[in-house]
C-alpha cells in the first residue's frame, strides 16, 4: 500500500478566491489521481497526473479552473480556482500501487462561502 | 450515465451475521473491480478486489464475487462486526481507459449490536 498525506485538512474559504491542495506520498509513484467528493455524491475523477507531464483531465474539468502540478515521483498539488459555492467538496489524492489498486489520501474537506 | 450503481444507499446489519453489498455495472470493459470503504472525515480505505478472470476473492471476512453474465459483483461480510460501519464503495477499472477507477454511488451500512 502507501501511506498517503494532504494539506490543508479542510479549509473555508470566500467565494472568488483560489486554494492549492498538496498530496504527498511516502514512496514514489508513477499515476497520482485528484478526485473530488460533493456532498451526497459518489467519487469523481478530475484528472490524472503524471510527473514529467500534463494532466490529463476528465470530461467537465479544465486546468484553467483545477491546475495540477507534478514536480516529482511523490508530490503533487491541485489547485481550486476563483471558487464558488458549487466547488464546496471533498477534494482526494490517490496513487496506484501494486497493479490497478488506488490508495487514497485522507481528503481535504473545502466549504466556499 | 452511471455506469456503476449501488441501488441500496443504505444498508443494517445484527452483529455476527453477514452483511452483502451489492453493485451492477453496465461498461462490459470493465475489468477490474474494487471495493472501498469509507469512514466520515477520511479517505476511502482499500478493503478487496477481483479481476475478471476470476468469479470469486477472499481475504478474511471479505469475500467479493463477481457475475460477468450479470455484470454485478457483490461484497460479502461475515460475521459483520460494529467496526464495519461504514460507506461501502464498489469501482471498476479497465486496462483500455487508463486505469482511471469508476465509483458507484455508495451504500451506507450500519451494524446493530
Amino acid at each position: 500500500s502507501a501511506v498517503i498525506s494532504q494539506k490543508p485538512s479542510r479549509d473555508i474559504c470566500q467565494r472568488g478566491t483560489s486554494l492549492t491542495i498538496q498530496c504527498q506520498v511516502d514512496s514514489q509513484v508513477t499515476m497520482m489521481f485528484w478526485y473530488r467528493q460533493q456532498p451526497g455524491q459518489s467519487l469523481t475523477l478530475i484528472a490524472t497526473a503524471n510527473q514529467g507531464s500534463e494532466a490529463t483531465y476528465e470530461s467537465g474539468f479544465v486546468i484553467d479552473k483545477f491546475p495540477i502540478s507534478r514536480p516529482n515521483l511523490t508530490f503533487s498539488t491541485l489547485t481550486v480556482s476563483n471558487m464558488s459555492p458549487e466547488d464546496s467538496s471533498i477534494y482526494l489524492c490517490s496513487v496506484e500501487k501494486g497493479g490497478d489498486t488506488q490508495y487514497f489520501g485522507p481528503g481535504t474537506r473545502l466549504t466556499v462561502l | 450515465d452511471q455506469q456503476v450503481k449501488q441501488n441500496s444507499p443504505s444498508l443494517s446489519v445484527q452483529e455476527g451475521r453477514i452483511s452483502i453489498l451489492n453493485c451492477d455495472y453496465t461498461n462490459s470493459m470493465f475489468d477490474y473491480f474494487l471495493w472501498y470503504k469509507k469512514y466520515p472525515a477520511e479517505g476511502p480505505t482499500f478493503l478487496i478486489s477481483i479481476s475478471s478472470i476470476k468469479d470469486k476473492n477472499e481475504d478474511g471476512r471479505f469475500t467479493v464475487f463477481l457475475n460477468k453474465s450479470a455484470k454485478h459483483l457483490s461484497l460479502h461480510i461475515v460475521p459483520s462486526q460494529p467496526g464495519d460501519s461504514a460507506v461501502y464503495f464498489c469501482a471498476a477499472s479497465s486496462n483500455f481507459g487508463n486505469e482511471k477507477l469508476t465509483f458507484g454511488t455508495g451504500t451506507r451500512l450500519t451494524i446493530i449490536p
